[in-house]
């Protein structure tokens, strides 16, 4: 079954407040991706983390990998309409596997 | 220009009908993989391959065949469809740069509805 979990399924925030969703794995991860799939699209690359602890930034949107590697968070800082999608992790549990969370949707209000 | 191409984008079939919808990629990936999606379930591997005749099972399997014969091309046959098999459906494909899982490139998907 879906062994990596994602919280909240859904959030709905007004345009300007922030956002974070968590993505959450049974097992310890090699790497972790994030993805951005908006509405009638697919998902698409956002980012990924190697290291334990590690932390990157792009912009208004802000990535952590947890120091045991089994936990991964994404930040969204004043979020803006453009935001509006499912953010889904991906984490490699071992070579050739890579299972994705069960992502997030956000919608932003303007 | 760097792409995954899938067809159909939209099938609506019978129960029993066997389909087969195509994946293509012009990126030299060696890995490609295809998934389903379906509302509260995230994306769920069906199958994926790491190169020419080498493929395996993903979380989600049953139902499904797929074959590698060549590179560039990874379809997903459904020999006898059924209802529960209706979902979007997405191929992806990837360099996999010394075991450490690359960027998936995403085709545009296909919707598929069973009746």
């Amino acid at each position: 079954g879906q062994q990596v979990m994602q919280i909240p399924q859904y959030q709905h925030v007004q345009e300007g407040e922030d956002f974070t969703t968590y993505c959450n794995s049974s097992t310890t991860l090699s790497n972790i991706q994030w993805y951005k799939q908006r509405p009638g699209g697919h998902p698409v690359f956002l980012i990924q983390l190697v290291k334990s602890g590690e932390v990157k930034k792009q912009k208004r949107l802000t990535f952590q990998f947890g120091e045991a590697k089994k936990n991964s968070s994404l930040h969204i800082t004043a979020t803006q309409t453009t935001d509006v999608g499912t953010y889904f992790c991906a984490g490699q549990r071992s070579f050739q596997k890579l299972v994705f969370g069960t992502g997030t949707r956000l919608l932003v209000s303007p | 220009e760097a792409q995954v191409t899938q067809n159909p984008r939209y099938l609506i079939t019978v129960t029993g009908k066997k389909l087969t919808v195509t994946c293509s990629q012009n990126m030299n990936h060696e890995y490609m993989s295809w998934y389903r999606q379906d509302p509260g379930l995230g994306l769920r591997q069906i199958y994926y391959s790491m190169n020419v005749e080498v493929t395996d099972k993903g979380d989600v399997p049953e139902g499904y065949k797929v074959s590698r014969k060549e590179k560039r091309n990874f379809p997903l046959i459904l020999e006898s469809p059924s209802p529960n098999q209706t979902s979007l459906y997405f191929c992806a494909s990837s360099l996999v740069p010394r075991g450490v899982m690359g960027e998936q490139y995403f085709g545009p998907g296909t919707r598929l509805t069973v009746t």
